[in-house]
């Protein structure tokens, strides 16, 4: 049981240049989200899934989509990274919406050149 | 707005104390509020989960506190040892998918 896996741990990209984050659940979660934590800020809320097949905007969506593939899988697509996009990545997933408790990813660290 | 705040930002004690980190949230329309520990480099471990119409739970040697009407949260750490060295975080969960996190406090326990 490996609860929730990311790859990958670190990435490196020139400005305008495209990646996708992989994120993976195996605890038959229904819900997932992709956060992203900046040096003395909370983590803030890019994207979420309440269920397999539906996707939703959260705090700071621009310049990020998603696809939830199936009901384990959750990925975050950077079409053409900026600098300000340098941060690190993490995914959750809860069982239910709302309130449930949030399982968290190890994170990925991008950097943005 | 929901704004959460923890204060210190940073905290160093010698091992064997008790401590207490806070957490204080604006809006005192929460349905729960969870503390999670970040280790460097690592994603976040739920530590401790109060819903709302809670006024405290433990685990071990953790001790989290709510008042919802001041709008202030308190994890206590009795006995600390350099292994609790961490930051930990407290969210509050206000509906729908919103969880507002704190910026954390970064946590050093001298042996």
């Amino acid at each position: 049981n490996a609860g929730v896996t990311q790859t990958p741990k670190f990435q490196v990209l020139k400005t305008g240049q495209s990646m996708t984050l992989q994120c993976a659940q195996d605890m038959n979660h229904n819900s997932m989200y992709w956060y992203r934590q900046d040096p003395g800020m909370g983590l803030r809320l890019i994207y979420y899934s309440a269920s397999e097949g539906t996707t939703d905007k959260g705090e700071v969506p621009n310049g990020y989509n998603v696809s939830r593939l199936n009901k384990r899988e959750f990925s975050l697509r950077l079409e053409s990274a900026a600098p300000s996009q340098t941060s690190v990545y993490f995914c959750a997933s809860s069982l239910d919406r709302g309130p449930a408790e949030q399982f968290f990813g190890p994170g990925t660290r991008l950097t943005v050149l | 707005k929901q704004e959460v705040t923890q204060i210190p930002a940073a905290l160093s004690v010698p091992e064997g104390e008790n401590l207490v980190l806070n957490c204080s949230f604006t809006d005192s329309a929460i349905y729960n509020l969870q503390w999670f520990r970040q280790d460097p480099g690592k994603g976040l471990t739920s530590l401790l989960l109060i819903q709302s119409s809670q006024r405290e739970q433990t685990s071990g040697r953790l001790n989290a506190s709510l008042d919802k009407s001041s709008g202030r949260s308190t994890l206590y750490i009795a006995a600390s040892q350099p292994g609790d060295s961490a930051t930990y975080l407290c969210a509050v969960y206000t509906g729908g998918f919103k969880t507002i996190f704190g910026a954390g406090t970064r946590l050093f326990v001298k042996a």
